[in-house]
């Protein structure tokens, strides 16, 4: 089956930790997201990748790292300069790079910081 | 004031009724719309997909744009409780990033 796997499911991380989220995706899919959704604010663009080797920063990029060595894999890295990282966090794929192709959603990591 | 409003609910109606959700948003470059449904602790899933202005209709839902007023709706007849979920609306431009509202809530009892 087609899809993207997001793992793991729940993790929990001390403060001061670093913390990498896997996101992997097999429908061959150009572009690749990772957003963030807290209670009552919607899901919020962290960074993007349109291309392999290539990434951007979204909207909330202070305090995590990604790379994209690999067409189909985008892992996250949460790090201790994120001030509030609780939160649950989705990967999505689209065909192509811009926000009017359709995102398939994996998931989803939820994160919660001890 | 955000790009995209939208009321988070929870909105709670018996089975069988007609649901309408909607969505405000100020930015007259979004060109296409799209309704996302999210299960609880799951990821969304792409409901309906709107270029420009006007209606569209899937099964039971029907999704409708209105550009001269900023307003989107999504209605669903004869609700069922498999249909309690969260319902995102999101837009974007010819060339940029999907723009997210909050979320209803939505509750279908029996």
């Amino acid at each position: 089956d087609g899809g993207i796997t997001q793992s793991p499911k729940y993790l929990f991380r001390k403060e001061g930790q670093n913390v990498t989220l896997s996101c992997e995706q097999n429908l061959n899919h150009d572009a690749m997201y990772w957003y963030r959704q807290d209670p009552g604010q919607g899901l919020r663009l962290i960074y993007y990748s349109q291309i392999v080797n290539d990434f951007q920063k979204g909207d909330i990029a202070e305090g995590y790292s990604v790379s994209r060595e690999k067409k189909e894999s985008f892992p996250l890295t949460v790090t201790s300069a994120q001030k509030n990282p609780t939160a649950f966090y989705l990967c999505a794929s689209s065909i192509g790079r811009w926000g009017y192709n359709e995102q398939f959603f994996g998931p989803g990591t939820r994160l919660t910081v001890l | 004031q955000k790009e995209v409003e939208q009321d988070p609910g929870p909105l709670s109606v018996p089975e069988g009724a007609i649901v309408s959700l909607n969505c405000t948003y100020s930015n007259s470059a979004f060109q296409y719309f799209m309704w996302y449904r999210q299960y609880s602790r799951k990821g969304p899933e792409l409901l309906m997909y709107t270029y420009s202005s006007g209606n569209k209709e899937d099964g039971r839902f029907t999704a409708q744009v209105d550009k001269s007023s900023k307003y989107i709706s999504l209605f669903i007849r004869d609700s069922q409780p498999s249909d309690s979920a969260t319902y995102l609306c999101a837009m974007t431009g010819t060339a940029s990033k999907l723009t997210f509202g909050t979320g209803t809530r939505l509750q279908v009892t029996l």
